[in-house]
């Protein structure tokens, strides 16, 4: 069973505000990744990382940032949340064997910004 | 561009077999996963498939053809937990980077 956890599980916030989405992992796995999905779409990529120091942008364009400070741990931060923000953010980890590591997910935090 | 197409739905009695196609035209190719979604909750992985054939685990079996860019997930038995949704995902890259096709809902009816 995948240990990656996501915190807060449900926000509502209002317009303006800066938040903060928690996922930490307790894998050691390297590879770090962020989806966005709305209900009933498929999964889109916004951010990842390879490692300590490293973070990329996604194939969907963000207003969102990440850092990667430590292994087990990747936040995504909205410095300004908007309606359109509104989403489920899925957090995923995989090894480092490669191109046939399985993504294994947190349970998602699920975003309403007013 | 990547384009991974699935079915948008299929429904399917109790105990009968699906079949969920998959077919995909990207830029490269390292493998092919399968997940399970029920809604409102994280992907969970089923199986994954890098050579040509068949790999059966259970209930669930995927095949690929990389010469054809096609893969089928096939639920046997189906029981009405399998109600959820079905997502094919191509890795890309060396790094595991992963396209996801937009999901194909399944119903099981009783």
């Amino acid at each position: 069973e995948a240990d990656i956890y996501q915190t807060p599980r449900y926000l509502v916030i209002g317009t303006g505000k800066k938040i903060t989405l928690e996922c930490s992992q307790t894998m050691g796995h390297d590879k770090m990744y962020w989806y966005q999905q709305d209900p009933g779409m498929e999964l889109h990529l916004i951010h990842y990382s390879y490692g300590v120091n490293s973070t990329e942008k996604g194939d969907l364009s963000s207003e969102s940032t990440v850092s990667r400070i430590r292994t087990e741990h990747f936040p995504l931060t909205l410095e300004s949340a908007r309606p359109s923000h509104t989403s489920q953010y899925l957090c995923a980890s995989s090894g480092t064997q490669g191109a046939g590591e399985t993504q294994y997910f947190g349970p998602g935090t699920r975003l309403l910004v007013l | 561009g990547q384009n991974i197409d699935q079915p948008t739905e299929m429904t399917a009695t109790e105990g009968a077999i699906v079949q969920i196609n998959c077919t995909y035209q990207t830029s490269g190719f390292n493998g092919l996963f399968w997940y399970q979604q029920h809604a409102g909750e994280a992907p969970t992985f089923l199986s994954y498939n890098v050579l040509d054939g068949l790999e059966e685990k259970g209930r669930f079996s995927s095949f690929l053809s990389r010469s054809k860019g096609y893969s089928y997930l096939l639920l046997k038995e189906l029981q009405m937990k399998d109600s959820a949704s079905y997502l094919c995902a191509v890795t890309t890259d060396s790094w595991g980077k992963f396209q996801f096709g937009a999901g194909t809902q399944v119903v099981v009816t009783p």
